[in-house]
């Protein structure tokens, strides 16, 4: 069973720096993209930033580019989001997601969030 | 950037009713097209993609058609757990952009 859990999510001050952290199982870690998407409140999804299944492409939202860092660890199952100089308007639900392939694509199976709230 | 735009933004059905969902795309984006729906406090769930392409274990009354730039989810007998959100989201391009939603409400 393909299982995908965030942690790391919290209260931060504007400016401030959190890192997201994704732990997948239950599948072939290392032979599928992963991607950042995330949700405001009452809002709709919002792409975020995807790392290819070797880590060696990374692609962001102009919104977070130069301010967020995507990466992975295949030897650990595991899929980071190192968020930096947040916003206000960073506030949102953070979904790791599988893609269904080695590339950037959709997505068949979805974490169940982490919420990061960026305030003062 | 693709945008994606649905409409309606909201609709008002009763179960029973066929559903149609729309969504267009800024440009061209030959078929890479797909579908989730999502429920309150829930991670969206994959409907369908490639355009027309039902997942595994969606019901089959949930299908999706559309080419070039115009998209179409129906559902063509809404029962009581299909009332959510819906979004549609390409991956022609880099970023795999969403539409805005549509909320399917109880009439």
């Amino acid at each position: 069973e393909v299982q995908l859990l965030e942690s790391g999510g919290g209260l931060v001050q504007p400016g401030g720096s959190l890192r997201l952290s994704c732990a997948a199982s239950g599948f072939t870690f290392r032979s599928y993209a992963m991607t950042w998407v995330r949700q405001a409140p009452g809002k709709g999804l919002e792409w975020v930033a995807v790392v290819s299944s070797n880590g060696g492409g990374r692609y962001y939202a102009d919104s977070v580019k130069g301010r967020f860092t995507i990466s992975r660890d295949n030897s650990k199952d595991m899929m980071y989001l190192q968020m930096d100089s947040l916003r206000t308007e960073d506030t949102a639900v953070y979904f790791c997601a599988k893609d269904v392939v080695a590339a950037p694509y959709y997505f068949d199976f979805w974490g169940q969030g982490t919420l990061v709230a960026v305030s003062s | 950037d693709i945008q994606l735009t649905q409409s309606p933004s909201s609709l008002s059905a009763s179960v029973g009713d066929r559903v149609t969902i729309t969504c267009r795309a800024s440009l061209g984006i030959r078929h890479s097209l797909a579908w989730y729906q999502q429920k309150p406090g829930k991670a969206p769930n994959l409907l369908v993609y490639d355009a027309s392409k039902l997942q595994t274990g969606v019901p089959s009354r949930f299908s999706g058609s559309g080419s070039g730039t115009d998209y179409t989810l129906t559902i063509s007998s809404l029962q009581p757990e299909d009332f959510a959100i819906y979004y549609c989201q390409q991956y022609y391009n880099i970023p795999g952009t969403f539409g805005q939603g549509t909320r399917v409400e109880i009439k």
